[in-house]
């Protein structure tokens, strides 16, 4: 079946650090890649939508200086969280989708990053 | 993002009875519905999913039922084992093939 990896699966770092977090298509090609984020007990919260080669668009509230989303390849999307503090602290997780596939298929998950900042 | 952040209801079941989760949405031009099961420091894991035009779809040992008309999910799970333990979560498919979640719920099952 298909398979989405991210990686690091868990990040702890120091208040002020850019943490960078992978998103990748294993075995098919993404050319929508989807950014969440979960607090604990919670539900997911859709960021943003990473499209293949030009700009992600934001969902309302999430700032994009804050979250840059770079998809430079059909296979991969990164998440940048730019001078983190621990206010953004969480799980993040991302999704994507088959091009092959119509809208009306589902999104492949990857395992999540658990974020700390220190 | 659209998804209220409230906390997650529970349903504790005993292993081997039937359970029903429900899940109310929230845009009744959604075409698309998917539930997820999630495993604690996992992402999603995709069950079963059902198209506007249908109003119920079974799989193995689930069953998915939609209501339109009160915007209303069920997903039923016979014969509930240990392993289904989770939190689950309905999604809707909105504009632009994104993914809104429901609340979610989590499920207990005792042996």
């Amino acid at each position: 079946g298909a398979v989405v990896s991210q990686h690091p699966s868990r990040v702890i770092c120091k208040s002020g650090t850019s943490v960078k977090i992978e998103c990748r298509s294993l075995d098919f090609q993404a050319t929508t890649m989807f950014w969440y984020r979960q607090f604990p007990k919670q539900s997911l919260m859709l960021m943003a939508t990473s499209n293949e080669g030009s700009k992600a668009t934001y969902e309302q509230g999430v700032e994009k200086d804050k979250f840059l989303i770079n998809h430079a390849s059909l296979t991969l999307s990164t998440l940048t969280v730019t001078s983190a503090h621990p206010e953004d602290s969480s799980f993040y997780i991302c999704s994507a989708r088959d091009r092959r596939s119509g809208l009306e298929q589902p999104q492949h998950f990857g395992d999540g990053t658990r974020l700390s900042i220190l | 993002g659209e998804s209220v952040g409230l906390h997650l209801p529970t349903l504790s079941v005993q292993e081997g009875d039937n359970s029903i989760i429900n899940c109310a949405y929230s845009n009744s031009a959604s075409d698309y519905f998917i539930w997820y099961k999630q495993e604690s420091g996992k992402g999603p894991q995709f069950i079963i999913d059902i198209r506007s035009n249908m109003d119920k779809r079974q799989g193995q040992r689930v069953t998915v039922l939609l209501n339109k008309t009160v915007k209303h999910l069920s997903l039923q799970i016979a014969a509930t084992q240990p392993g289904d333990s989770a939190v689950y979560f309905c999604a809707e498919n909105i504009q632009g093939g994104k993914l809104i979640f429901g609340q979610g719920t989590e499920l207990s099952v005792k042996p």
